[in-house]
């Protein structure tokens, strides 16, 4: 029943490692976002996509690397973490833009 | 470029009280706007939204208030409960926007 769903909810890995955390919407939404919170609760879009397609990329380093593999899956790949990499990762979805953002639980990524 | 944010960090509120947030931003062709509630260790919650053509709009409990003279928002919570601590992010997007763009967020706590 849940809306918006990533996994996995916490990843502790160390500094080099690659990842990836999954995304998944069972609202028939067209739009999917990733979006950063740092330390401070500070919410941050990295990347923005419409039907498959990338829209904002939000000067996000290319070791970040989302990919839809269809319109209700956005994944997010980061290669060789950076401790600076530690955040909260939501993903989010929404029917168009311009309008509310359904949001994930959150990852909580820590890089060690 | 345009930005979002919230007058004050944290809000300290007697249960029962009245609750007043507020919001500023800087981008005139902002064209929606929402607020949201995110608890401890969750991601963000849909309390209300308003678009420009609006100067207010009442949910339960809760009431948005619009200035786009003075590019101000504020979100008023009724009858504040417990329930009601969380920090509070309000976000805007303009009418070609893939993306909400968020402010810092304000900490309500509720005092019994």
């Amino acid at each position: 029943d849940t809306a918006v769903s990533q996994t996995p909810k916490y990843l502790v890995t160390q500094m080099g490692n690659d990842k990836s955390i999954k995304c998944e919407q069972n609202l028939g939404h067209d739009t999917m976002y990733w979006y950063k919170q740092d330390s401070k609760k500070f919410l941050k879009i990295m990347f923005s996509y419409n039907n498959k397609e990338l829209i904002i990329n939000e000067t996000v380093p290319n070791r970040f690397s989302p990919k839809s593999p269809d319109k209700a899956h956005l994944n997010l790949h980061i290669n060789s973490l950076e401790l600076g990499d530690s955040a909260v990762y939501f993903c989010a979805s929404s029917q168009v833009r311009n309008t509310e953002a359904f949001f994930g639980q959150g990852t909580r990524l820590t890089v060690v | 470029g345009e930005s979002v944010g919230l007058h004050l960090p944290t809000l300290s509120v007697q249960e029962g009280d009245n609750s007043i947030i507020n919001c500023a931003y800087s981008n005139s062709a902002s064209d929606y706007f929402i607020w949201y509630k995110q608890e401890s260790g969750k991601g963000p919650q849909f309390i209300i939204d308003i678009r420009s053509n609006m100067d207010k709009r009442q949910g339960q409990r809760v009431t948005v208030l619009l200035n786009k003279t003075v590019k101000h928002l504020s979100l008023q919570i009724a009858a504040t409960q417990p329930g009601d601590s969380a920090v509070y992010f309000c976000a805007e997007s303009g009418s070609n926007d893939y993306k909400l763009s968020f402010g810092a967020g304000t900490t309500v706590t509720v005092r019994a």
